[in-house]
């Protein structure tokens, strides 16, 4: 079975400032990764996907990331944080089920707060 | 709007009592997913529908859980004789047919109370 590894449950960065997000997964074969991000009392929202080709993914809102195969890898950044940034961000991996499904097992999360 | 609708938001219910709630998907994914999300953490597989069909099930966390998509639109999950340790966020996703790794999308959720 697959797994992620959110290092971090809680990340606090300045306005400005570099946001690092970190995680790992396990898997057996080559992973489809993703990002989601969580405003309170809302559903989930994509940030951005690796599935094939390219490994630094670009997102919405100047978020991006970078798949490392050798270090099973999968760290979300964001190089100036802006105070809408601040919500739950989680890390999935995408595996099969019987009739190929596509269902998500996820991180648990790290919360982004975000200082004036 | 188009997106993942999930109703109601919110529901309080005593413990033992049984609870529906319903989720309609965007026009024309056929895949559909039900998630849990307790405080703290990420959301947790529960169980997916291709149109119709409940194809895998295994995930649902007790015999008390079940859920229906009739006619391969809209989705149902029930919780009978409800427990405190199932009040969580219940979050549907749905996700286009075409290629294996599209995104899900998920709507905003149910928030249950079990008091």
């Amino acid at each position: 079975a697959q797994s992620v590894t959110q290092l971090g449950s809680h990340v606090s960065v300045s306005e400005g400032a570099l946001v690092l997000l970190r995680c790992n997964y396990s898997s057996s074969v080559p992973p489809y990764l993703f990002w989601y991000v969580q405003y309170p009392n809302q559903g989930l929202q994509l940030l951005l996907k690796y599935t094939t080709g390219a490994t630094l993914v670009k997102g919405i809102n100047g978020f991006e990331a970078e798949f490392k195969k050798s270090e099973t890898s999968f760290h979300l950044t964001k190089p100036s944080a802006h105070m809408s940034d601040a919500a739950e961000y989680f890390c999935a991996v995408s595996e099969y089920s019987s009739g190929s499904a596509r269902q998500l097992t996820f991180g648990s999360g790290t919360q982004l707060t975000v200082l004036p | 709007d188009t997106g993942v609708s999930q109703d109601p938001r919110h529901k309080i219910t005593k413990r033992g009592q049984n609870v529906t709630f319903r989720c309609d998907p965007i026009s024309e994914h056929n895949r559909l997913y039900w998630y849990r999300q307790t405080l703290g953490q990420g959301p947790e597989f529960l169980t997916y529908f291709q149109n119709e069909a409940q194809l895998e099930k295994s995930r649902l966390l007790s015999d008390r859980f079940s859920a229906e998509r009739p006619k391969g639109s809209f989705s149902t999950l029930e919780i009978q004789r409800t427990e405190q340790g199932d009040s969580a966020m219940y979050l549907c996703a749905s996700s286009p047919p075409q290629t294996m790794n599209t995104e899900a999308f998920f709507g905003q959720g149910t928030r249950l109370t079990v008091v």
